[in-house]
């Protein structure tokens, strides 16, 4: 079975401080795929990044970067010199290779970003 | 490029009665997914649609069904509505390959409610 840890419900912070949101996933599979998307206040789920198991190269886009541990089972997301619109809840998400038709999210973490 | 759309926007049915929902996929996508998203938690896979049949399916009682027409748009079914089933329901479509983890882009949902 798959499983998505997002140990954080809640996340405030104010205007330009860095945050970071974690991500702890579990799977049997040798082959995966990590996702992130965030869920503003309409509630589209807008896609981020996705990342498969054998890149563990960090990636950096913009304000947003991810660090993908493969040791620790991580996957964590963190925004740089956030800003009020970075305000939403943001999930990571897992597909694995013997569920590999869905996606399993976390419960998500809600961001509040304060002027 | 046209993105996933849904409709309707918001729903209001009473306990037993049945529902369909409308997804219309992105451009150049050939897969439906879709999935129920209860208030304060993290999405859940109900099934997933490719070339017209089911193509993997979540822990969902068989009076979730679904459709997947010729130009890719779907049809998500719900019989016999429970008040459990009040929810946001997000489908995602996604480009069918030889590389299964094809990212899934989402449509703004459609807000059900059973009274």
């Amino acid at each position: 079975a798959q499983k998505v840890t997002q140990a954080q419900t809640e996340i405030s912070v104010v205007e330009k401080e860095d945050v970071t949101l974690d991500c702890v996933y579990e799977t049997r599979d040798t082959t995966y795929y990590l996702f992130w998307y965030k869920q503003p206040p309409s509630g589209e789920l807008v896609f981020l990044i996705r990342r498969n198991s054998f890149d563990e190269q960090n990636e950096i886009s913009g304000r947003y970067s991810w660090n993908f541990q493969k040791s620790t089972s991580s996957f964590n997301f963190t925004i740089t010199a956030s800003q009020v619109v970075d305000s939403a809840v943001y999930f990571c998400a897992l597909s694995g290779d013997t569920g590999r038709r869905a996606l399993t999210f976390g419960s998500g973490t809600r961001l509040q970003v304060q002027p | 490029e046209t993105g996933v759309t849904q409709s309707p926007t918001h729903l209001i049915k009473t306990r037993g009665q049945q529902v369909t929902l409308r997804c219309s996929s992105q451009s150049g996508h050939n897969t439906v997914s879709w999935y129920q998203q209860a208030l304060g938690q993290g999405p859940q896979f109900i099934f997933q649609y490719y070339r017209e049949e089911e193509n993997g399916r979540g822990n969902f009682p068989p009076r979730f069904s679904g459709l997947q027409f010729p130009n890719y748009s779907s049809e998500l079914n719900v019989n016999a509505l429970e008040l459990d089933d009040s929810a946001l329901y997000l489908c995602a479509s996604s480009l069918e390959s030889a590389e299964w983890g094809d990212t899934q882009y989402f449509g703004p949902g459609t807000r059900l409610t059973v009274l």
